[in-house]
């Protein structure tokens, strides 16, 4: 069983869609990472929580410490929002554990 | 500010070869790390460098080396390249451990 687990691997979704991907962890972490990977393969993080929520624009993030998961969820989906999204936990040895992403298509 | 650059973009590799992937930060950044990245897999930790003058490995250290040549400059190198190294390669830095990652724009690296 893999560390980091994210659902669902690949989400195909019509611009202006609410959009959610989980993700699932089995060990203790001291914050947890989303990183949005671009078609081109660039690596940008997102957000770092370790706790509650988190807001940038159409994105949120979400994190329940007890039940050992987060969600990203994109509001008003957009083409451009076409990318992998990552989630990835911080260890308390401080180095990430990468769950293996999520495929998300926004088409227009 | 460049952020974290990495050279080459693209390499090809026969088997036994040996190269070097260069990495270079202009944020001030303690913190710097080689990660590899395959299909289905997620990323992968190599080694890390979590201050100038320290290396540790990661989850999958054998076959490479790294140098911390500077706080800027981040070196991995493939001291016999296998089949098994074709992968993209990922370095990363940050300012402390456990604050945010910034990531260069990857190695794409072929071994026949």
């Amino acid at each position: 069983k893999n560390e980091v687990e994210q659902s669902p691997q690949n989400l195909t979704a019509q611009e202006g869609e609410f959009i959610t991907i989980n993700c699932s962890y089995s060990v203790g972490i001291s914050a947890l990472h989303w990183l949005q990977q671009h078609p081109g393969g660039g690596i940008v993080s997102l957000f770092m929580l370790s706790s509650g929520k988190k807001k940038h624009g159409r994105l949120i993030a979400t994190i329940n410490i007890q039940e050992k998961h987060s969600s990203l969820h994109i509001t008003a989906s957009h083409p451009r929002d076409s990318a992998v999204y990552i989630c990835a936990v911080r260890n308390y040895g401080q180095n990430f554990v990468f769950g293996p992403g999520t495929r998300l298509s926004v088409l227009p | 500010n460049a952020g974290v650059t990495q050279t080459p973009k693209f390499q090809v590799l026969k088997t036994g070869q040996s190269m070097t992937l260069q990495c270079a930060q202009d944020m001030n950044h303690n913190s710097m790390y080689w990660y590899r990245q395959d299909p289905g897999m997620g990323l992968r930790l190599i080694y890390y460098s979590a201050s100038e003058g320290t290396t540790d490995k990661g989850e999958v250290p054998n076959g490479y080396n790294v140098s911390r040549l500077n706080k800027r400059e981040f070196s991995l190198r493939l001291e016999s390249a296998a089949p098994s190294q074709t992968s993209v390669y990922f370095c990363a830095s940050e300012r402390i451990p456990g604050e945010t990652q910034y990531f260069g724009p990857g190695t794409r690296l072929l071994v026949l």
